[in-house]
């Protein structure tokens, strides 16, 4: 079953703590990203990554980390969090960069708050 | 001036009404576009992707206005079940491969 799996899906941590969210896919897709969505503003882009080794910035870098050193997997690492990280989370792939007739599949989200 | 804008709404339709939706974009070089679904903070999910001809999928049809550059949705015989918030994406060409969301728009349909 095509999957992309987000792990946690829920963390409550606190200010400064370093953490991870791990992301995987099992389609062999090329495309990986990150999203965060906060309430009136919808899905904000964060990172992308077009192939191993190859990663790139979206609208709301300031805070995060990414890798891409497989295929597969594409985390997201909060090295300092702050409150203002607080949101929802959300993995996606898709084969090639977003056009007609290819879908993004994105995680089930994870739900972020930092105290 | 955001990149991707929607109507909020809410949209409050009775089943069986026609309604429809308005995204317009900011990038007149933006290259893919596509209406996603989402429920109540899950994933969202694709519903259709919009041609330049526009295209048709069961009671949903997608329409791209380049000149205007905006791209519209609709949906007929409106279900309980199509109550959602439908999202606008956009692939602006600006030399990366950005995917940007709209904020939204939220439909309830009622009994």
């Amino acid at each position: 079953e095509a999957q992309v799996t987000q792990n946690p899906r829920y963390l409550i941590t606190v200010t400064g703590k370093k953490l991870t969210v791990t992301c995987s896919q099992n389609m062999n897709h090329e495309y990986m990203s990150w999203y965060r969505q906060d309430p009136g503003l919808g899905l904000r882009q964060i990172y992308y990554s077009m192939n191993v080794e190859v990663t790139d910035k979206g609208d709301v870098p300031e805070g995060y980390k990414v890798s891409r050193k497989e295929k597969r997997n594409f985390p997201l690492i909060l090295e300092s969090p702050s409150p203002n990280q607080t949101s929802l989370y959300f993995c996606a792939s898709s084969l090639s960069p977003p056009r007609p007739g290819n879908t993004i599949y994105f995680g089930e989200g994870s739900w972020l708050t930092v105290v | 001036r955001k990149e991707v804008e929607q109507d909020p709404g809410p949209f409050n339709v009775p089943e069986g009404a026609t309604v429809a939706f308005n995204c317009t974009y900011s990038n007149s070089a933006s290259q893919s576009f596509f209406w996603y679904r989402q429920d109540c903070r899950k994933e969202p999910k694709l519903l259709m992707s919009v041609y330049s001809s526009g295209n048709e999928d069961g009671r949903f049809t997608a329409q791209l206005n380049r000149a205007s550059q905006y791209i519209s949705l609709l949906i007929r015989d409106s279900k309980l079940s199509d109550s959602a918030t439908y999202l606008c994406v956009v692939t602006p060409n600006t030399g990366g491969f950005k995917t940007i969301f709209g904020a939204g728009t939220r439909l309830f349909v009622k009994a």
